[in-house]
């Protein structure tokens, strides 16, 4: 079957880095989603790897291991609206997502 | 700028009533999605459309129906509303989900629907 794996959820600092881990196990692989969702709302897309390495973004970065089926969402200088729901997909050999259960991030001052 | 938009944003529904949850994007994306979120539980395909006048099911489709009669609207009705239907549904569309695009989902902001 197909799987994903985050921790459901993570404490960290404000200002402080946090990385979110994502395993994965699909039936064939055509890229990697992260979406940000805060409570009570809708997710908004963060970043998509398709290759190895990593890919940054402002105070977000994202990292891909095909080989390993990973991926981690690096968030640094945090802040108190990064509070939320972060949410990691894989697009399978059917170009379909597969969505991970999401992390809950709880920042604190 | 409008995106999605879902109708109703939140609705409470007694069992064995008919509900059409709309969705409406303005993006001309080709494909669309219906989802639903529980608790603990990751987003759910319920069905989904790669193009206007086709549809395919995901991987809770029972008890749901959809249409795509032009490409801005994909409505999601329930044709007998039971309590375990209870959650958040979320439309979200995307260019396309096949090689050379991206295929990232803009989402609606989500309907909550209560069955009791």
């Amino acid at each position: 079957g197909q799987n994903i794996d985050q921790p459901t959820e993570m404490t960290a600092t404000e200002g402080a880095i946090v990385q979110i881990n994502c395993t994965y196990q699909t039936s064939g692989f055509n890229g990697l989603f992260w979406y940000q969702q805060h409570a009570g709302e809708a997710p908004t897309f963060l970043s998509y790897n398709v290759l190895d390495g990593l890919e940054e973004k402002g105070r977000f970065s994202s990292f891909l291991s095909r080989s390993k089926g990973y991926s981690y969402l690096l968030l640094k200088e945090l802040q108190m609206k990064d509070s939320a729901s972060y949410l990691c997909a894989v697009k399978d050999s059917n170009y379909q997502l597969i969505w991970g259960a999401g992390t809950k991030l709880i920042i604190k001052p | 700028i409008a995106g999605i938009t879902q109708a109703p944003t939140s609705q409470i529904l007694a069992a064995g009533r008919r509900m059409t949850l709309r969705c409406t994007q303005d993006m001309r994306h080709n494909a669309m999605y219906w989802y639903r979120q529980d608790l603990g539980l990751g987003l759910r395909l319920i069905h989904y459309s790669n193009t206007a006048g086709t549809t395919g099911k995901g991987e809770v489709p029972d008890g749901y129906s959809v249409s795509r009669a032009n490409t801005d609207d994909f409505p999601l009705t329930l044709a007998s509303a039971v309590p375990s239907q209870t959650s958040v549904y979320f439309c979200a569309s995307s260019d396309s989900g096949e090689a050379g695009h991206t295929g990232e989902l803009f989402f609606g902001e989500g309907s909550r629907l209560t069955v009791l």
